[in-house]
């Protein structure tokens, strides 16, 4: 398997304008995670699913940010109306059955927003 | 909610030098205990995992941790490190919901020649 694929590797965008990151999960894998890391803040957990559904979005921001799965081979995190403190780099990370299993992490999306 | 501090943001040392990363969690009932690594642009990967059992557990690359659960500790040791190990090393421990992770902030090993 190609592992945990993440698109793009790098975005750079103004202020206020609309940002899409994707991801492909392991196959097989039922549990989908997205995570934020800065500097000042490390690794974040935003938002994870369970078969394609959201459990738990209590570490997105605000509501400026969205996340969807459409399907088991396909998710998106949007941010719309994107600022600079959202300049940060996001990964994906799919695992088997979540909590004691091993999550496999994309090689993540450096967003930097101007 | 759970809470993981690493009590050092960046260890130097030399190669074959043996190294520790500490690591404490903040609650003593049953959790799930992990240490990723993250190499310079790339994202995490396991090292190794406790469940259960042994308090002593050996993961990939030479590295081990030990579990121990009256201090709530789980230290990643290495008895040689090599300068490919220079990385990031994140210690985790699982949520109340089983399926999240809480990560601490990370520990930078310096390896130097």
């Amino acid at each position: 398997d190609a592992g945990v694929i993440q698109s793009p590797r790098h975005e750079v965008t103004e202020m206020g304008q609309e940002v899409t990151l994707r991801c492909k999960p392991i196959s097989g894998h039922d549990y989908l995670f997205w995570y934020r890391q800065t500097m000042m803040r490390g690794l974040e957990l935003l938002i994870y699913f369970n078969n394609n559904v959201p459990i738990d979005d209590s570490g997105m921001p605000e509501d400026r940010f969205s996340a969807k799965m459409p399907n088991a081979s396909f998710s998106t995190l949007k941010i719309q109306p994107s600022e600079p403190r959202d300049s940060a780099v996001y990964f994906c990370a799919s695992s088997l059955f979540g909590g004691a299993y091993e999550q496999y992490f994309g090689p993540g999306t450096r967003l930097t927003v101007t | 909610a759970q809470s993981v501090t690493q009590l050092d943001s960046q260890v130097p040392v030399f190669e074959e030098a043996p190294v520790e990363l500490r690591c404490n969690y903040s609650s003593s009932v049953s959790v799930y205990l992990f240490w990723y690594v993250q190499y310079p642009n790339q994202g995490l990967q396991l090292l190794l995992k406790y469940l259960s059992g042994s308090t002593l557990v050996k993961g990939i690359n030479g590295f081990e941790a030990e579990f121990n659960k009256s201090q709530t500790s789980f230290h990643l040791r290495k008895p040689s490190v090599h300068i490919s190990d220079t990385a990031e090393y994140f210690c985790a421990v699982s949520d109340w919901d089983g399926n999240k992770l809480v990560f601490g902030a990370g520990t930078i090993l310096r390896v130097k020649s």
